[in-house]
């Protein structure tokens, strides 16, 4: 049984740097989301897949910020020009009714 | 913004029952009631969900008030791996989860 799997878990980036983050979902949802977790805080939207197709983005996704699921299986985010504002946790999900699975996430610390 | 209202903190004795309270005032006829829970280093994790009627699994029960402005997660025997953040949530088709900070439970040996 794999569930919802993330890669890196740990990242460490100097400010103005990308990143690339990697979700692997369950293999049968069609449904993939990213949150962005900072610490006391629940997890905040960012972004939501069906299949391939991106069909939401929240305000808080900037222009920095670009996510994609070719071929609707693994999804990666990608952060562009770091900011130390981005240093949070990352977490990815996947659902195919009404329930999420959420992986472990990758917390970005950016120095 | 949350949809819903829970106590920062709680505090339980191991092997007793925990009552985790969580107020939905603005509640409408279609949002359904689901309860995740984040353990240290973790993702959130699927609790129970409901609709109308309490409903029971192996993790846990929810019960809802009659009126479904207010639930309670019921743990019925709490253990030290029950120590984690609850999150109270609503959810209707075709809308996203609103987290807030949920409820912290820290449970005593």
């Amino acid at each position: 049984d794999t569930g919802v799997s993330q890669d890196p878990r740990h990242k460490i980036t100097k400010r103005g740097q990308n990143v690339t983050f990697r979700c692997d979902p369950i293999s049968e949802h069609n449904r993939l989301y990213w949150y962005r977790q900072t610490l006391g805080q629940g997890p905040e939207f960012l972004t939501y897949f069906q299949n391939e197709a991106q069909l939401e983005k929240s305000r808080l996704l900037s222009d920095r910020f670009s996510a994609e699921r070719p071929k609707g299986s693994f999804s990666t985010l990608e952060i562009q020009r770091t900011e130390q504002g981005d240093s949070a946790m990352y977490l990815c999900a996947s659902s195919a009714l009404n329930i999420q699975y959420f992986g472990a996430g990758t917390r970005l610390s950016v120095l | 913004d949350a949809k819903t209202t829970q106590p920062n903190s709680m505090e339980s004795n191991e092997e007793e029952p925990v009552h985790l309270p969580c107020n939905h005032s603005t509640i409408s006829g279609t949002d359904y009631i689901h309860w995740y829970r984040q353990l240290p280093s973790q993702g959130p994790e699927y609790v129970i969900h409901g609709l109308t009627s309490n409903v029971n699994n192996r993790m846990a029960s929810l019960a809802i008030a009659e009126d479904r402005k207010s639930s309670t997660l019921i743990l019925h025997r709490a253990t030290l791996r029950d120590a984690a953040v609850y999150y109270c949530i609503l959810w209707a088709y075709g809308q996203n989860f609103v987290f807030g900070p949920g409820t912290r439970l820290s449970v005593l040996p």
